[in-house]
């Protein structure tokens, strides 16, 4: 059984320019969420696809969108990079019962670094 | 307010000895999701245990527990028997009810080495 993954694993870009993110589910899996964790701190949710739709979104600006593609894949966009945006980018997915024991599986991330 | 707050930055325990690693919750919510993750250098997040807000006795992981102290919006973690393998990030999570989403909040984790 295959678990999330995240594709690229290591990403290197300068201010200014766009980066796309790549995300498979769990099996069984249909709702996708983003988290954003800078250096020494904890994750901080970006958004959350559920059936090709934002569901529900973090304190992060617009220059973050993404995408749910028709087989529950997904992609993190961010447009203008900042050197703020250097961060490992994690994906979790989760069956979408939407029940509180829904536990949220972790793909290994991409690390991001803006020049 | 911080929905999710850890105290301690880093721990250190003894080969084959328990830790408790502390983390306190905040939220108006009465149903609500309490989960531990463990975060090796590798950077992959492993989903260790959950606690529901209305779960009446203590979840039980194998070598993890979790210490649910609802009155204190307390849930620490114990690990038992700690292993060299144990030496990792630990990060405590919370999902609130009211979302209709899945967000998870995070605390800003708890370094854990376990020593030889």
């Amino acid at each position: 059984d295959a678990g999330v993954t995240q594709s690229p694993t290591h990403l290197i870009k300068t201010r200014g320019q766009q980066v796309t993110l790549r995300c498979s589910p769990k099996s069984g899996h249909d709702t996708v969420s983003w988290y954003q964790q800078a250096l020494g701190q904890g994750p901080q949710f970006i958004f959350q696809y559920y059936e090709e739709e934002e569901r529900q979104r973090g304190n992060f600006p617009d220059r973050f969108s993404g995408h749910q593609f028709p087989n529950y894949s997904s992609e993190l966009n961010v447009n203008a990079l900042l050197l703020g945006d250097s961060a490992l980018y994690l994906c979790a997915s989760s069956p979408g019962t939407g029940i509180l024991t829904d536990t949220q599986y972790f793909g290994p991330g991409t690390r991001l670094t803006v020049l | 307010a911080q929905k999710i707050t850890q105290t301690q930055p880093g721990m250190f325990v003894q080969e084959k000895e328990a830790v408790t690693l502390d983390c306190t919750y905040d939220t108006s919510d009465p149903s609500y999701g309490l989960f531990w993750y463990k975060q090796p250098s590798s950077g992959e997040m492993i989903f260790l245990i959950y606690q529901g807000s209305y779960d009446q006795q203590n979840a039980t992981e194998g070598r993890y527990s979790l210490n649910f102290q609802k009155a204190r919006k307390s849930a620490n973690l114990v690990i038992s028997a700690s292993q060299l393998g144990d030496s990792a990030m630990y990060f405590c999570a919370m999902r609130e009810g009211k979302d209709t989403g899945n967000q998870f909040y995070f605390g800003t984790g708890t370094s854990l080495t376990v020593i030889p």
